[in-house]
């Protein structure tokens, strides 16, 4: 299953909301996830099941869709919120990434 | 503290082999599916293979599969990834994952990431 974000890359000022959208080449249900990561870190799980916020990731991050299409919300970006984002589908056993969206806060 | 951490990495030429391991602690390794992720210099992430908490399942991805081998030791709670016939396109540093699920619908996510381990093919 292809996985494909949108942009590849954005910049917006502190306190915007951003959307990040990701796109799977064939139906997968709600089994899309989000990840974080920082310049120089491990990726970081933000969002897991479309929606589902995981422990500890403040609530301006927010995630919807279903089938074949989903958005990454953030509503209030803070500096801290720099670095690229990951979509991936679990819905088969090839857990495919898209190929990351570059996110710069100014 | 719950962690994962990578070792084994390093330098290794076209044709050569490494075995990566990944320590676990913090938490019941063996109630755990795992994976192991790859991520090139300056590229995105690649899935890489998959071991079931008692290793029952196993799967790679197809640009290592018949190269690599997963397995792990869930008295030692370790993880492990044998790489063969290493390859200029595995280049990368390997992140050993833990998967958590969400029972309801089999759903699958990557909950805890260790810092990884340089990987580098080169003649």
């Amino acid at each position: 299953i292809q996985m494909t974000q949108s942009p590849s890359s954005l910049s917006a000022s502190v306190g915007d909301t951003v959307s990040i959208t990701c796109r799977a080449s064939q139906f997968i249900s709600n089994y899309l996830n989000w990840y974080q990561q920082r310049p120089g870190q491990a990726p970081k799980l933000l969002i897991y099941a479309t929606s589902n916020l995981q422990s500890g990731v403040p609530s301006r991050f927010s995630g919807s869709g279903s089938g074949t299409a989903f958005t990454l919300s953030i509503t209030g970006l803070q500096p801290e919120d720099l670095g690229t984002y990951f979509c991936q589908q679990t819905y088969n056993a090839l857990y495919s990434f898209g190929q990351g969206t570059k996110l710069e806060v100014k | 503290e719950v962690s994962l951490v990578e070792s084994g990495g390093g330098f290794v030429k076209p044709g050569g082999s490494l075995r990566l391991s990944c320590a676990a602690s913090g938490f019941t390794f063996r109630h755990h599916h795992m994976t192991w992720v790859r991520q090139a210099p300056g590229k995105g992430l690649e899935w890489v293979s998959h071991i079931s908490s008692s290793s029952s399942t196993i799967y790679y991805a197809d640009s290592v599969k018949g190269r690599f081998t997963v397995s792990r030791d869930n008295v030692n709670k370790s993880l492990y990834l044998q790489m063969n016939s290493l390859r200029d396109d595995d280049t990368a540093r390997y992140y050993c994952v833990r998967v958590g699920e969400m029972d309801t619908i089999n759903l699958y996510f990557f909950d805890l990431w260790g810092q990884g381990t340089p990987v580098t093919v080169s003649s």
